[in-house]
């Protein structure tokens, strides 16, 4: 079963507005990342949050991690037409589940209208 | 630095046939993992690679194989191609399995 789950499964937004993006997993983790997908292309890593931390910042993106709910959120503020794209939560299983790469979830289709 | 070079970028095959994809990680890197991304089913992990030894292996059939050369290229071979293998085949590269993954573009494979 999928380590991760992206909610909503399809954002639509205006320019200017804040986008959040949800993600649940099941196992315990030694971290989580976010990854944007531009259509039919390589998704390219966004932001790294390991599980002893509790939010991160990078440019316009605020990720927060909530090991006791096994959930994160992503946040992109003041978003542009070029963050349309579909964007993954990847969870990297902690020592008891060694073994396994980092898990993908389904992915939240953004789209940013102008 | 070059990034993840994937080659080829598309590919037509029909039932049956056999393929064969190649990955060029980002130099230093000796981690190599392939996945399988679909509309359907989003990206599956199918293996990894650590210096030319494969780590790690998805749950998928047999028919699914790779390796991973000295110089940390990898390849990976679908045999017996079957309609259900159509899918976008994205190769990442680290410099180990905890680190972030650096993707190249893809190789878009159709089974006609």
């Amino acid at each position: 079963s999928q380590q991760g789950e992206e909610d909503p499964q399809a954002l639509s937004i205006q320019e200017g507005e804040n986008a959040t993006m949800n993600c649940s997993y099941k196992t315990s983790i030694n971290n989580l990342q976010w990854y944007r997908q531009n259509s039919g292309r390589g998704l390219v890593h966004l932001i790294l949050i390991r599980s002893n931390e509790r939010e991160k910042h990078s440019g316009r993106l605020r990720v927060t991690l909530d090991t006791s709910k096994k959930s994160s959120s992503l946040l992109i503020t003041a978003s542009r037409a070029a963050d349309t794209a579909s964007y993954f939560c990847a969870t990297e299983p902690d020592r008891d589940n060694y073994g396994q790469n980092f898990v993908f979830g389904p992915g939240t289709r953004l789209s940013v209208l102008p | 630095k070059a990034g993840v070079t994937q080659t080829p970028r598309y590919l037509i095959k029909t039932r049956g046939q056999q393929v064969t994809l190649s990955c060029s990680p980002i130099s230093g890197h000796r981690s190599v993992s392939w996945y399988q991304q679909t509309p359907g089913q989003g990206l599956q992990f199918l293996f990894e690679y650590f210096s030319e030894t494969q780590r790690n292996k998805g749950n998928f059939p047999g028919r699914f194989s790779g390796r991973q050369f000295s110089n940390s290229r990898s390849e990976m071979n679908v045999s017996t191609l079957e309609l259900g293998d159509s899918a976008l085949y994205l190769c990442a590269s680290s410099l180990d399995r905890t680190e972030k993954l650096f993707f190249g573009s893809g190789t878009q494979l159709s089974v006609l």
